[in-house]
């Protein structure tokens, strides 16, 4: 079993659809990151999250700690969503990132 | 200011051939990471450093990986005698710190063909 584990691993969505990733993980953390890579394999980072809820723009991300699990939500999604993104956590001792397999998002106009 | 970036963008090598991967990481950052992602997977951590000091290489797959950060900037990613399953993306970031919770700034990748 993957230390981390995202759903769906496909998404096709319709443009303005409400869209929801998940991510669980199964190991102790420091921080949960989300992150955005576009085809040519840039990676950008949206989120970094130890508690709670974050925002920014249609971007929502959320974690519960107790339960190992991460969401991001993407509103009024555009075409210009469509990548794919990765959950990743920082492991509770060390550095390194532990990535998910990503999930590949489609948003259709 | 100017990301991180990695040279060469794209690489292909013959069977048996020694790659040198680079990457400029963000000015005065500590922390430098490469990891391997292979089409289709999430990237995996192959090593750390802090400043010029490599303090995990525990995801380098074998002894014919090696990299290095002499000066605490610039890291290097050595290859030596290239396997076809050594195909991938080979990503480096960087952070400001040292500390778990830190943004990791990612450079654009070097895609590896092993013929």
């Amino acid at each position: 079993k993957n230390e981390v584990e995202q759903s769906p691993q496909n998404l096709t969505a319709q443009e303005g659809e409400f869209i929801t990733i998940n991510c669980s993980y199964s190991v102790g953390i420091s921080a949960l990151h989300w992150l955005q890579q576009h085809p040519g394999g840039g990676i950008v980072s949206l989120f970094m999250l130890s508690s709670g809820k974050k925002k920014h723009g249609r971007l929502i991300a959320t974690i519960n700690i107790q339960e190992k699990h991460s969401s991001l939500h993407i509103t009024a999604s555009h075409p210009r969503d469509s990548a794919v993104y990765i959950c990743a956590v920082g492991m509770e001792y060390g550095n390194k990132l532990v990535f998910g397999a990503g999930t590949i998002l489609r948003v259709k106009s | 200011g100017a990301g991180v970036s990695q040279s060469p963008r794209y690489k292909v090598a013959k069977r048996g051939q020694d790659v040198a991967l680079r990457c400029d990481p963000i000015s005065g950052h500590v922390s430098l990471f490469w990891y391997q992602q292979a089409l289709g997977q999430g990237p995996e951590f192959l090593t750390y450093f802090q400043n010029e000091a490599q303090l995990d290489k525990s995801g380098l797959p074998s002894d014919r990986f090696f990299a290095e950060r002499p000066e605490g900037s610039v890291s290097t990613l050595k290859i030596q005698r290239t396997q076809q399953e050594d195909s991938a993306v080979y990503l480096c970031a960087s952070s400001l710190w040292w500390t778990p919770r830190e943004t990791q700034y990612f450079g654009p990748g070097t895609r590896l063909l092993v013929l």
